[in-house]
């Protein structure tokens, strides 16, 4: 049962250009939503984000969007670069976190 | 200040031994969360700790695995007659609030790595 979905499991974009991260979810409910950040061989880290109660929050390069109506959240990353290639999991909180399956990102120079 | 430090960071265990896992959180925090993340999958929930409870482990296995918080000491994630299928990246992460609501997130470590052969 996974209450955090997304569905690219990778995406390849130009160095410069705009990284689209889509994620969706299923419970209405949920209060926060956030992005972590993923290299190999280490853990997760936090990268922004979003209370349900907003629908953007920006934060340099990264812009984490919400659209509650349709249970989807964006993260865009703009412009991008190749130290921004990893494995980008979005979560969302209620009681819990509950975490996506991810989107491996690849910044091509 | 030191992260949330995870080890060993690589374990390697032949199918019927056991696996002692262990995590210090930050620095100030008390929540600790173990987290497994299986190939190909994304990271799931497994237990939340506070120091000396279980306050939530919907997330474990029913049979071999177990989980503590002592009051001194690392949490203990603990996998009995580890299986091919206990294979996976085992990550902690701490908070200095509960589970659930919160803008800032989890703090992860840097993972423990099973392989059972």
């Amino acid at each position: 049962d996974q209450q955090v979905k997304q569905n690219s499991p990778s995406l390849s974009v130009q160095e410069g250009r705009i990284s689209i991260l889509n994620c969706d979810y299923t419970n209405s409910m949920f209060d926060y939503f956030l992005w972590y950040k993923k290299y190999p061989a280490e853990g997760p880290t936090f990268l922004i984000s979003i209370s349900s109660i907003k629908d953007k929050n920006e934060d340099g390069r990264f812009t984490v969007f919400l659209n509650k109506s349709a249970k989807h959240l964006s993260l865009h990353i703009v412009p991008s670069q190749p130290g921004d290639s990893a494995v980008y999991f979005c979560a969302a909180t209620g009681n819990q976190f509950y975490f996506g399956t991810g989107t491996s990102l690849t910044v091509i120079p | 200040n030191a992260g949330v430090m995870q080890n060993p960071r690589h374990l390697v265990r032949r199918r019927g031994q056991e696996a002692r896992l262990r995590c210090s959180p930050m620095k100030g925090h008390s929540h600790v969360y173990w987290y497994r993340q299986l190939p190909e999958e994304g990271l799931k929930f497994m237990v939340y700790l506070q120091k000396e409870n279980i306050i939530d482990e919907s997330g474990m296995p029913k049979e071999r695995f177990s989980a503590e918080f002592p009051k001194e000491g690392p949490s203990i994630l603990r996998i009995q007659q580890v299986v091919r299928g206990d294979s996976a990246a085992y990550f902690c992460a701490s908070s200095h609030t509960g589970q659930g609501a919160s803008l800032e997130g989890y703090t992860f470590g840097s993972g423990t790595r099973l392989t059972v052969v």
